[in-house]
């Protein structure tokens, strides 16, 4: 079936530092792929999106390219700061009718 | 903004006891999802909702679990008898229409004791 496959955490960086969270997908059908984050004590929010092969998502300096030959769609973040710690969630749509399939989460901890 | 509401926000319950979650989705959004996140997972799709009907129950443990929507706007689930192993965060997420983006709530998390 369907699956998603990310880095396990978690990951420390110092502020500042440059990010990259891997991500990979099934290649089935022709999926959505997402970037959720979810912060402490709180649902998920979603941080970007990409619905087709070289598609470029991006909010509030993250960025994924949606990587069809290499299936992947991997988080960066030029300069992270502290208020990005937080658990890092990849999904693809094709969970069922519309439900999406997630990765097991990277927990994001940046450190002053 | 319009928010996914969820209640409670936590529950703890014996093992064998029937326990429920309500589900307010944003207004006007047609379909409705319910989600289960076990601790260092991802969620996983329990049931989707397309207006009061059920579209997939594939991974909704039917022997002990139920959901319905009955008149297409908030949304219960339940699970009766619980279990150990349901500890986990239940999630709710909405979405305007199929296929569209998906804004979820802040969930509950229920303990089984």
């Amino acid at each position: 079936g369907d699956s998603v496959t990310q880095m396990e955490g978690p990951v420390t960086l110092s502020e500042e530092a440059f990010l990259t969270i891997n991500c990979t997908y099934t290649a089935t059908g022709y999926p959505s792929l997402f970037w959720y984050v979810q912060y402490p004590g709180e649902g998920l929010q979603l941080l970007l999106k990409a619905t087709k092969a070289d598609d470029k998502g991006s909010n509030k300096g993250f960025e994924a390219t949606y990587r069809k030959e290499t299936t992947s769609f991997h988080l960066e973040k030029g300069s992270v700061q502290v208020s990005d710690s937080a658990v890092y969630f990849c999904a693809r749509s094709g969970g069922g009718a519309d439900g999406l399939t997630f990765g097991k989460g990277t927990h994001l901890i940046i450190q002053p | 903004e319009a928010e996914v509401a969820q209640s409670p926000r936590y529950k703890i319950t014996e093992k064998s006891q029937a326990v429920a979650f309500w589900c307010d989705p944003i207004s006007g959004h047609a379909t409705l999802y319910w989600y289960r996140q076990i601790l260092g997972q991802g969620p996983e799709l329990l049931v989707q909702f397309q207006d009061e009907s059920v579209v997939d129950d594939s991974q909704l443990p039917k022997d002990r679990f139920s959901a319905e929507r009955l008149k297409g706007v908030d949304s219960t689930l339940k699970i009766q008898p619980a279990e150990l192993g349901d500890s986990a965060m239940y999630l709710c997420a909405s979405s305007l229409d199929r296929g569209r983006e998906q804004y979820f709530g802040p969930g509950t998390r229920l303990t089984v004791t």
